[in-house]
């Protein structure tokens, strides 16, 4: 079935420095990519999405890049901060009611 | 504007007891969701409703049932409560098709 794999499960980076997390997703029918922010204990939320007739979006210090052909898709944060500390989790919608999540990958900001 | 809101946030249960899950939103969103949080292994769902008066299986949907009461209601059935059955469960709205969601805040049941 239908399958989003995200890398890395744990990421530590240094005040200011940038994160990158990557996913890549099975079904070739996918359309619709959001990026979802959990912090510990609290509900995810929405924190960028694109869709496939777009290569790369921005949101101040975040990104997200889509390829296609290879089905990846990665989450760019720069001058990451100790709030930016979080589980972050991709997701892949084929256009129907299923969005299909990765496994989350938990970031660590050191101050 | 609550949003999505859940009830109860905690939960303990026996083997075999039932419960529900409460989840009503308040932004007049047609499509609803569940869906259970596992460490490891992200978001699965459970079921979900595109609109009032239908609901369908998501992923994982043994051992639960759903009713849309109306629009903004949509709850959560277990009819025998499984130790497989812990986990964190969260409702979700969005307006339909390739939105992104709003989430509810959650609710951690634990089985014993």
């Amino acid at each position: 079935g239908e399958n989003v794999e995200q890398h890395p499960s744990t990421l530590s980076v240094q005040e200011g420095d940038s994160a990158v997390i990557k996913c890549t997703y099975s079904d070739s029918a996918s359309n619709y990519f959001p990026w979802y922010k959990q912090e510990l204990g609290k509900r995810p939320q929405l924190i960028i999405d694109i869709r496939s007739n777009v290569g790369e979006k921005k949101d101040q210090r975040i990104a997200v890049t889509l390829n296609k052909t290879a089905k990846h898709f990665s989450l760019h944060i720069t001058e990451t901060q100790p709030e930016d500390s979080a589980v972050y989790f991709c997701a892949a919608s084929a256009g129907g009611f299923k969005t299909i999540f990765g496994a989350g990958t938990r970031l660590f900001v050191k101050a | 504007n609550a949003g999505v809101t859940q009830t109860p946030k905690f939960q303990v249960l026996k083997t075999g007891q039932s419960m529900t899950l409460q989840c009503a939103q308040d932004m007049n969103h047609n499509s609803m969701y569940w869906y259970r949080q596992d460490p490891g292994m992200g978001l699965r769902l459970i079921y979900y409703s595109a609109s009032e008066g239908t609901t369908d299986k998501g992923e994982v949907p043994n051992g639960y049932n759903v009713s849309r009461l109306n629009k903004r209601e949509f709850s959560l059935r277990l009819e025998s409560a499984a130790p497989s059955q812990t986990s964190v469960y969260f409702c979700a709205s969005n307006s339909g098709q390739g939105r992104g969601y709003t989430f509810g805040s959650g609710t951690r049941l634990t089985v014993v």
